[in-house]
Order: structure tokens, then C-alpha cells, then sequence
């Protein structure tokens, strides 16, 4: 089974600390892609960071990086000086080719508050 | 600007009132996709379409109907909406040879 698991449903971190989001999965994929999104109050889906599985550099977008381990199946999100705007729902994916379809499986998400 | 656009944004409608939520990307993306995100059950695949008049069923299809008639547009249509129906539902579109998907805004729906 396809699937991913986000052991932390509620997080909080003071403004400017560091916080790093837990994610690991479960595929028999080889290829595949993995992303973390982020959904604000808003409720917009925002794409945060995307890591290509045959990649072993981890990605870095400004103040969000990954520690992709693929051996693991875990793919953790670092938020480093967290702001204000960082407080968000933030949701693990990854995302392979079925026939037609590019398949997301989703974990359930981790509620980020970033305290003043 | 690049976007992925839904409308309404919001909608309270009574059972069995067709709807029909619009969807549009501006981007040239071969790939459209609809979700409905519920409270425990995050966020699941309702259609999909590869490409113009090319459409096929995600995991939760029953109750909905989509079209591809332009690349661009690809509308959710609900013919008898009923209260589990009440969800929130996102657009995504992406290109054929990239991983992420784009989201539009979400449409907010409730039926009575």
C-alpha cells in the first residue's frame, strides 16, 4: 500500500527558532517525487519544496530544506528563522506515474503555529 | 500571472441542484486533476484528465462528471448534490513531464 504517515499533528515554535516537520512513507515506487505543501488560513494549497527521488542532493528553498533519506522512506522538512506567516497546515506528498494519472498520496498533515 | 483559477469560491446549494464548479489554468498544462479535502481523510483524487477529451476517474468519482472540451478548462459538475457532497474542492493542473501540480484557490461547498 501507498502511503504516508505524519507522526506529529500539532507543532508550535517560537518566531525565528528552527522547527523540522516529520514525514515518513511507504512505496514500492521507484520513481517518484515528494513534496511538502503548505495551506494557511486561506486554505490555498502552496507548493513549499519538491525532491525527485533519484536525487540525493536534498533541496533547499531559502529558509526550507529537506533531509531526504530514501533507505528510510523519510522526508523531514526543516523550517529554519520561522516567521509569523509560516503558521499553516502542512501536508507530505508523493507523487508517481499511474498510467495517465500522476497519483498524489497525501499524509494528513501537521498544524504548524509560529509564536510571537 | 500564472494561475489556476476556481469559481465560485464559495457555494450553499440544496440537495439535488445541478452545480457546476469552473476551473481554469493559464499555464499550457496538459494535466488537470480535482480534489475534495475532508477533515481525517486529507485530501483525495476525484477526476483527472491527461489532455483534451481524455478523462478518467480518481478514487472517490461517484456523484461527479467532468469534461476536458479545451486544454485550459476543465470544469466539476455535480447532477444531483447531496450532503456528503459538503467538502472543500481544489483544482490542480501541472505539465506532463513535471512532478508538482499547481493549485487553484479551493471552492468551499455545502449542501442542504
Amino acid at each position: 500500500a501507498q502511503t504516508v504517515t505524519q507522526s506529529q499533528p500539532e507543532m508550535s515554535v517560537q518566531e525565528a527558532e528552527t522547527v523540522t516537520l516529520s514525514c515518513t512513507y511507504d512505496t514500492s515506487e521507484n520513481n517518484y517525487y515528494l513534496f511538502w505543501y503548505k495551506q494557511p488560513p486561506s486554505r490555498q494549497m502552496i507548493l513549499v519544496i519538491r525532491q525527485e527521488a533519484y536525487k540525493q542532493q536534498n533541496a533547499t528553498e531559502n529558509r526550507f530544506s529537506v533531509n531526504f533519506q530514501k533507505a528510510a522512506k523519510s522526508f523531514s522538512l526543516k523550517i529554519s528563522d520561522s516567521q509569523l506567516g509560516d503558521t499553516a497546515m502542512y501536508f507530505c506528498a508523493f507523487m508517481f506515474n499511474a498510467g495517465n494519472n500522476r497519483k498524489l498520496i497525501w499524509g494528513l498533515g501537521t498544524s504548524l503555529a509560529v509564536n510571537p | 500571472e500564472a494561475q489556476v483559477t476556481q469559481n465560485p469560491r464559495y457555494l450553499i446549494t440544496v440537495t439535488g441542484k445541478k452545480l457546476t464548479v469552473t476551473c481554469s489554468q493559464n499555464m499550457n498544462h496538459e494535466y488537470m486533476s480535482w480534489y475534495r479535502q475532508d477533515p481525517g481523510l486529507g485530501l483525495r483524487q476525484i477526476y483527472y484528465s491527461m489532455n483534451v477529451e481524455v478523462t478518467d476517474k480518481g478514487d472517490v468519482p461517484e456523484g461527479y462528471k467532468v469534461s476536458r472540451k479545451e486544454k485550459r478548462n476543465f470544469p466539476l459538475i455535480l447532477e444531483s448534490p447531496s450532503p456528503n457532497q459538503t467538502s472543500l474542492y481544489f483544482c490542480a493542473s501541472s505539465l506532463r513531464t513535471s512532478g508538482e501540480q499547481f493549485f487553484g484557490p479551493g471552492t468551499r461547498l455545502t449542501v442542504l
